[in-house]
């Protein structure tokens, strides 16, 4: 089954810098999204973007999708404390019409104060 | 507006034993899904519904069930708990297709079995 796999898988700042994720998947999608999960809590949808999306922006927040290299990345701009988290993407399973979400094993987010 | 309720927080069981995780969603979303966390593993996907009275297998089924007799609920059973069932498990519900719009988890219930 296809797999977005994101990179790194831990990340440490100090708040004020910018803060790049990537993701990396093996086939074809219609759909990719990103999720953030704050330490002991669910995760929350941020932004989905569509394969003939190239940029997608929501706040501070700014995701990319290249569809020739399979890869989408998130940007989180003048980072905060706040923003301290596990940030996971997700992209649709196309076999079989299955109406599932695989996620990636997530990007671990420390913004230093 | 709760959204979506995990009950409960945490459990302990012993080898053997049996118990029911219980999701409920206040959205009226059609779609519910049951995912399990591991350390270093991602979220992987157990069982989902996509209506009530609907249930399928997801990628790791094994040892659980799964019943949806109520639109608002979805339950996960253990049948004869086993320590590889240690994690931390979520619900998820979506309105319509998640492929094509955001999720809503709960916060997850901590499960240990010794």
């Amino acid at each position: 089954s296809q797999q977005g796999e994101e990179d790194p898988q831990a990340l440490s700042i100090q708040e004020g810098e910018n803060a790049t994720m990537n993701c990396s998947y093996k086939t074809s999608i219609n759909n990719l999204q990103w999720y953030r999960q704050n330490s002991g809590r669910g995760l929350v949808h941020l932004i989905l973007i569509r394969s003939n999306e190239r940029e997608k922006h929501s706040g501070r927040l700014r995701v990319t999708l290249d569809t020739s290299k399979k890869s989408s990345s998130l940007l989180i701009t003048a980072s905060r404390a706040a923003d301290t988290a596990s940030y996971f993407c997700a992209t649709d399973l196309t076999q079989g019409g299955s109406e599932k979400l695989v996620f990636g094993k997530g990007t671990k987010l420390t913004v230093n104060p | 507006n709760a959204g979506v309720t995990q009950t409960p927080k945490f459990r302990v069981l012993k080898t053997g034993q049996s118990m029911t995780l219980l999701c409920a969603q206040d959205m009226n979303h059609e779609y519910m899904y049951w995912y399990r966390q591991d350390p270093g593993m991602g979220l992987r996907l157990i069982h989902y519904s996509v209506g009530e009275g609907t249930t399928a297998k997801g990628e790791v089924p094994d040892g659980y069930n799964v019943s949806r007799l109520k639109k608002q609920n979805f339950l996960l059973g253990l049948e004869s708990a086993a320590p590889s069932q240690t994690s931390v498990y979520f619900c998820a519900s979506s309105f319509l297709d998640p492929r094509t719009q955001p999720q809503h988890f709960g916060d997850g219930t901590r499960l240990s079995i010794l």
